[in-house]
């Protein structure tokens, strides 16, 4: 059983380039959903993605935006990157929207400059 | 919507133990999780506790959830230097209709001298 990766470890863009993170979800798992970490804040609820289907959003604007693939892999995009979307950015995988055990990737973390 | 609060620093001798607290405003979690990070890396669950009951215990780890006062705690029995890390307390929030997303506090940075 494989854990829940993330791709690239890190990047480094300039402001008003757009950007686009990879996910791929725990073995069996169905339910997808991003965050994002500031530096010394908690991780905060971007989008979840389940069976396809964006299911639910968090306070973040429409140049975040996602996709779910078939396997259940997961692709957050952000256009129009600002300073302050400079952040570690999680993905975390459950099975049938369940919050219980979300396992967390490892991050990629985003710096714009 | 949900709201958590944590201490932001603990600092603690190795053998003794350490309590992490965390206050929520929003009593509609099913579960209330503790998480670790380690520097430079992404989240791990530690524990959970189901919402109706007042305590949980796995191995070292001890969950107290006051739901009267809207107050959970992990208390770390003989803490040890690999025990240093980030520790978040999360809630179960509600954003259109998802379930399952998680709402964190700002983290407990635990320090743990030799």
């Amino acid at each position: 059983e494989t854990g829940v990766t993330q791709s690239p470890t890190h990047l480094i863009k300039t402001r008003g380039q757009q950007v686009t993170l990879r996910c791929s979800s725990q073995s069996g798992h169905n339910t997808v959903s991003w965050y994002q970490q500031a530096l010394g804040q908690g991780p905060q609820f971007i989008f979840q993605y389940y069976r396809e289907e964006e299911n639910g959003r968090g306070n973040f604007p429409p140049r975040f935006s996602g996709l779910q693939f078939p396997n259940y892999s997961s692709e957050l995009n952000v256009n129009a990157l600002e300073l302050d979307d400079s952040a570690l950015y999680l993905c975390a995988s459950s099975l049938e929207l369940a919050g219980l055990e979300q396992y967390f990737g490892p991050g990629t973390r985003l710096t714009v400059t | 919507g949900e709201d958590v609060e944590q201490s932001l620093f603990l600092s603690v001798r190795e053998g003794d133990s350490s309590v992490i607290n965390c206050t929520y405003t929003d009593s509609s979690s099913t579960y209330l999780y503790w998480y670790k990070q380690e520097p430079g890396a992404g989240l791990q669950l530690l524990t959970y506790i189901f919402s109706n009951m007042d305590m949980k215990q796995d191995q070292r780890l001890t969950v107290l959830l006051n739901k009267k006062d809207k107050h959970l705690s992990l208390r770390i029995a003989d803490t040890q230097t690999g025990d240093s890390a980030i520790y978040f307390c999360a809630g179960e929030g509600d954003y259109g209709g998802s379930q399952g997303n998680l709402i964190f506090g700002k983290g407990t940075k635990l320090s743990v001298k030799p």
